[in-house]
């Protein structure tokens, strides 16, 4: 079956760094990949949606320019997290769609939980 | 607008009781529906989708839900809770409006007692 697969799971950083997490797909080719954030105990929040070789579509209210999202082949996206604070420690999921059958379906991967000090 | 409701953020069964998580959806147009399960930092597992074929969908695990129009709903059943049952639940619409994006409810936390 499809899979994705996030890198790292986890992260601890000091806050003023960068982090870079990476998604990618392993058995199928994604032309779109979402990235989601979710707060302890809360639902999944749609941050943007990766498009490779375009720009993301960032959802309302997400900064760009503190989530860099690069989507630069059809098996990888990466979400930079720049200049990170505390506020910023939360648990982030990538998830891609696999064209052809099954379509309409994601595929998550298992998460990276980033934690800013 | 796409939205998910989903009543009750926390659920407790006993171990062999039915399992029932509500979800009821707003959609503009016909929506495709789905069922997520996520266990403690892990992310999520499709357990069962419906996608305008048969009102029923049966998933994995022994969970099943049906698709009421009428009543805007998609609940999800287990006619006998298993202890590794215990896990958040996620309900999801999307539709093509949206360029077929997701939306989650709030999600339920299913406990299962011994």
């Amino acid at each position: 079956g499809a899979v994705v697969s996030q890198h790292p799971s986890r992260v601890i950083c000091k806050s003023g760094t960068s982090v870079k997490i990476e998604c990618r797909s392993l058995d199928f080719q994604a032309t779109t990949m979402f990235w989601y954030r979710q707060f302890p105990k809360k639902s999944l929040m749609l941050m943007a949606t990766s498009n490779e070789g375009s720009k993301a579509t960032y959802e309302q209210g997400v900064e760009k320019d503190k989530f860099l999202i690069n989507h630069a082949s059809l098996t990888l996206s990466t979400l930079t997290v720049t200049s990170a604070h505390p506020e910023d420690s939360s648990f982030y999921i990538c998830s891609a769609r696999r064209p052809g059958a099954g379509a309409n379906v994601l595929t998550f991967g298992a998460g990276s939980r980033l934690t800013v000090l | 607008a796409q939205s998910v409701t989903q009543l009750g953020s926390h659920v407790s069964v006993s171990e062999g009781a039915l399992v029932l998580l509500r979800c009821n959806y707003s959609s503009s147009v016909p929506p495709y529906l789905f069922w997520y399960v996520q266990y403690p930092n892990q992310g999520l597992q499709l357990l069962l989708k419906y996608t305008s074929a048969a009102t029923l969908v049966k998933g994995i695990n022994g969970f099943e839900a049906e698709f009421k129009k009428s009543e805007t709903s998609f609940h999800l059943t287990k006619p006998s809770a298993h202890m590794s049952d215990a896990a958040e639940y996620f309900c999801a619409v999307s539709d093509w409006s949206t360029g077929n994006q997701f939306y989650f409810g709030t999600g339920t936390s299913l406990t299962v007692i011994p």
